[in-house]
């Protein structure tokens, strides 16, 4: 099994609610990361976990808020967002966080925010 | 900081070689990756260089010259499927953060 699986494919939110996505991985990794992609722009890092533990918050605003339950969960509850956070939430993960380890991506939850 | 640049879009006819470069100005440098993502989709690994040279892998290959901070993406014998876009990715000193390029649009035509 080489899949990072992402929930929901597709989601679309009003300002006042509270949502997750969900991201599970059983290839054994144990780093995990949050990208977030705008249309034609390239993957931004939001997060990182290793070992379960958060390493790298790449100054998101608080209403995102990242979890990693277990080694191979990776959730990211969402609250209050904005009209401009609307994107594609990538999830991802690698072996370590050591050079040279190829991520894997999952295909995304498409995000709109009205 | 990191400063990575590649052109935004590309025309190649398919059967043909097509080069994508990437330029990099980084405050570390720990390895660089070409990853392909079409529309809609994850981004998949293609290849990964951190020494200088031409890794090649079917009809892919990626150069690297880390003195000049440069890469190339080459693609041959192009197929209708390889439309996509293809980013450059720099791996910092501080262990597998990737900061991507703006990604380089590919469009094959027959």
């Amino acid at each position: 099994d080489t899949e990072v699986t992402q929930t929901p494919k597709h989601l679309v939110m009003g300002m006042t609610n509270k949502k997750s996505l969900k991201c599970e991985q059983h290839m054994g990794h144990r780093a995990m990361y949050w990208y977030k992609q705008k249309a034609k722009k390239p993957p931004e890092l939001m997060f990182v976990y290793s070992y379960e533990k958060l390493s790298i918050n790449e100054s998101v605003p608080s209403r995102f808020s990242p979890e990693c339950p277990n080694s191979s969960l990776l959730n990211l509850h969402l609250h209050a967002l904005q009209p401009e956070d609307s994107a594609l939430y990538l999830c991802a993960s690698s072996r370590d966080r050591k050079s040279n380890e190829k991520l894997f991506f999952g295909s995304g939850t498409q995000l709109s925010v009205l | 900081g990191q400063n990575i640049d590649q052109p935004t879009e590309m025309t190649a006819t398919e059967g043909a070689i097509v080069q994508i470069n990437c330029t990099y100005q980084t405050s570390g440098f720990n390895g660089l990756f070409w990853y392909q993502q079409h529309a809609g989709e994850a981004p998949t690994f293609l290849s990964y260089n951190v020494l200088d040279g031409l890794e090649e892998k079917g009809r892919f290959s990626s150069f690297l010259s880390r003195s000049k901070g440069y890469s190339y993406l080459l693609l041959k014998e192009l197929q209708m499927k390889d439309s996509a876009s293809y980013l450059c990715a720099v791996q910092n000193n501080a262990g597998n953060m990737l900061t991507f390029g703006g990604g380089t649009r590919l469009m094959v035509k027959p």
